[in-house]
């Protein structure tokens, strides 16, 4: 069964960092392109980031271009996503998901459980 | 970027009834390859969104055949034929066909 199993969220002081992963089970994550999308408390879904399968392209919502940095680690199945500079703003759930097919770019068919980030003195 | 806007915001339903949900963008989502770059997303409480259909109409696995849509160009629609306790959540559009990918404000269906 295909999976996507997130970790690395949680409370971080404004300006501080955080890395979330996305560890893909039951297929080659390689071969798939991986979004993220978060979702402010209470509010609707938000894109963020994007990385092709083989990793050599990369796309950013604007709020957090020059500020996150996704990157792929095919020998450990993973999609990564590091964060940098946070602020209030970034306070979310992020969810990573794969591309529907191998070709699709934006299309996620299954979807991380979420982490939340918690951006906070 | 292109903007996504569904009416209604929220609707409550009786069981047995159908719904129905409207997706206007505000740029053509028809591609020259003659798809559509559409999809919707249902999340229901407490949970991930999940992929109901993609390039408008196409079911994705495992999605009941009560969820049907349609439409092309900047005008979209979702049916539901019969709504059933379990598709209670918050619906989503979204387009792919340019970055950044854009959803909807969400429908928030509820159980009458």
């Amino acid at each position: 069964e295909v999976h996507l199993l997130q970790s690395g969220g949680g409370l971080v002081q404004p300006g501080g960092s955080l890395r979330l992963s996305c560890a893909a089970s039951g297929f080659t994550i390689s071969s798939y392109a991986v979004n993220w999308v978060r979702q402010a408390p209470g509010k609707g879904l938000e894109w963020v980031s994007f990385i092709s399968n083989s990793g050599d392209k990369t796309q950013y919502a604007d709020p957090v271009k020059g500020r996150f940095t996704v990157s792929r680690d095919n020998s450990e199945n993973t999609v990564n996503l590091q964060m940098n500079t946070l602020t209030a703003e970034d306070t979310a759930i992020y969810y990573c998901a794969k591309g529907l097919w191998t070709s699709s770019i934006m299309t996620s068919s299954t979807w991380g459980q979420g982490t939340l980030v918690t951006v906070s003195p | 970027d292109v903007v996504m806007t569904q009416t209604p915001l929220s609707l409550s339903v009786t069981p047995g009834q159908p719904a129905s949900i409207s997706c206007k963008s505000s740029q053509s989502l028809l591609h020259s390859s003659g798809n559509n770059y559409l999809s919707w997303y249902l999340q229901k409480p407490g949970q991930s969104p999940q992929l109901l259909l993609y390039e408008v109409s196409n079911r994705f696995s495992g999605v009941s055949d009560r969820f049907s849509a349609s439409g092309s160009g900047t005008d979209f629609t979702l049916k539901i034929s019969r709504v059933e306790a379990e598709d209670v959540g918050v619906f989503y559009c979204m387009q792919s066909i340019q970055f950044p990918p854009t959803f909807g404000q969400g429908t928030k269906l509820e159980i009458k």
